[in-house]
């Protein structure tokens, strides 16, 4: 079985300072793949980023950073400089190599950042 | 546009109806998944289809029912036998698992649904 916690439920910040969204997984298989997704107001979930298991360097994309660690089974996400636009619900997602495509989500983290 | 459509956006229900959910894709994906969305939690998978004409239960799959006679398609009935439907339902579609590995999912707008 595989599972997917987000301990943060919710969290919130002043603009510009950053934050980070934690994330901690569960899974027998090897090869596994992590997403992170976020879900503005408007209810769509956009994708942000992917990871395979044998992949741990770090991504920075803009103010967006992802850390990868096996060791402590966790994908944790940053976002720099945090802006009122970052306000939303972010997922993180784990999908096995031979599940079909399939994703187990964690149960989201409430960012609301404040102007 | 490439993307997912989902149509209505909102859905209001009497108790004992059934009422279907549209969900169109036009990104030539194989795959297409059903989740539902209760409020403060994360998304449960209801049903999937990696292929024309077949279907899988997912993690909650009662009191639903799907059906995928066209690759852009897949239509999702909550029936009068979902004893608590009120909830925002979210479509996805991805590309087949291929070689390089597994393809990300993207969703479409949701439809929130409740019942009187």
């Amino acid at each position: 079985a595989q599972k997917v916690t987000q301990a943060q439920t919710e969290i919130s910040v002043v603009e510009k300072e950053d934050v980070t969204l934690d994330c901690v997984y569960e899974t027998r298989d090897t090869t596994y793949y992590l997403f992170w997704y976020k879900q503005p107001p408007s209810g769509e979930l956009v994708f942000l980023i992917r990871r395979n298991s044998f992949d741990e360097q770090n991504e920075i994309s803009g103010r967006y950073s992802w850390n990868f660690q096996k060791s402590t089974s966790s994908f944790n996400f940053t976002i720099t400089a945090s802006q009122v636009v970052d306000s939303a619900v972010y997922f993180c997602a784990l999908m096995n190599n031979n599940a079909g495509n399939m994703l187990t989500f964690g149960g989201g983290t409430r960012l609301m950042v404040k102007p | 546009d490439g993307g997912i459509t989902q149509s209505p956006k909102y859905l209001f229900r009497k108790e004992g109806q059934n009422v279907t959910l549209s969900c169109e894709q036009n990104l030539n994906h194989d795959a297409m998944y059903w989740y539902r969305q209760d409020p403060g939690q994360g998304l449960r998978l209801i049903y999937y289809s990696q292929i024309v004409n077949d279907f899988q239960k997912g993690d909650i799959a009662e009191g639903y029912s799907v059906s995928r006679e066209k690759k852009e398609s897949f239509p999702l009935t909550v029936t009068s036998a979902q004893k608590n439907p009120t909830a925002f339902y979210l479509c996805a579609s991805s590309a087949h698992q291929g070689l390089a590995g597994v393809n990300e999912q993207f969703f479409g707008p949701g439809t929130r649904l409740t019942v009187l």
